[in-house]
């Protein structure tokens, strides 16, 4: 069964701190992508990899960045995260052609106090 | 930018009625997804219509693609309890291998 796992579920850190959200995928797919989930906001896109050492910035970039030194790792790091930056972070995954669909974590339930 | 609207943002009904919801594009897609996330869980793909004027079914859901390739639909006919969640169109982005996301429609079914 194909799978897109982020490290946690749950996680809970204090403003000021760098948060680094991990996902592996086992599909073998080119396309990486971080997505942050709000109430009546929908799916922004933050981040994007289309290959590995490659990223784009997405509709909403400022105050993340990525790494991607493997094919099949995305992380996303908040350098300093700030209170507004509580939300559901989802992470996906797709071939290169763009026609592909999308294939989701479970999501990081992020808190910042 | 490219933008994909939904209507309606959330539908509460009876166990049994009917359910559309209705996806539009700022532009032509060259495909257009749909995903459907429970509460509590993530998107998980539906389905992708590619034809102008393609219709898809999977069992009560019933999928259109506009004639124009700018609007689609989903229709679930009887509901049960089981289609409770958000359902999202998405279309790609052109030239990029990214996919912008309508807001979703939120579907309640009562007993």
């Amino acid at each position: 069964d194909v799978k897109v796992t982020q490290s946690s579920r749950y996680l809970v850190k204090r403003t000021g701190e760098k948060v680094f959200l991990e996902c592996v995928q086992d599909m073998d797919h080119e396309n990486m992508f971080w997505y942050r989930q709000d109430p009546g906001l929908g799916l922004r896109l933050i981040y994007f990899s289309y290959d590995v050492k490659m990223k784009e910035k997405g509709d909403i970039p400022e105050g993340y960045s990525v790494s991607r030194e493997k094919k099949e790792r995305f992380s996303l790091i908040l350098e300093s995260a700030s209170t507004n930056q509580t939300s559901m972070y989802l992470c996906a995954s797709s071939l290169l052609d763009g026609s592909g669909s999308l294939f989701f974590g479970s999501g990081t339930q992020l808190s910042v106090l | 930018g490219q933008q994909v609207m939904q209507i309606p943002q959330y539908q509460h009904v009876q166990e049994g009625e009917d359910f559309t919801t209705y996806c539009n594009s700022s532009t032509t897609l060259s495909n257009i997804q749909w995903y459907k996330q429970r509460p509590g869980g993530h998107p998980v793909f539906l389905i992708q219509l590619v034809k102008s004027g393609e219709v898809k079914k999977q069992k009560r859901l019933t999928f259109q693609f506009g004639e124009a390739k700018k609007n689609s639909s989903l229709h679930i006919t009887a509901t049960q309890t089981t289609d409770v969640g958000t359902y999202f169109c998405a279309g790609p982005e052109k030239g990029y291998s990214t996919l912008t996301f309508g807001k979703g429609t939120m579907l309640l079914v009562s007993p």
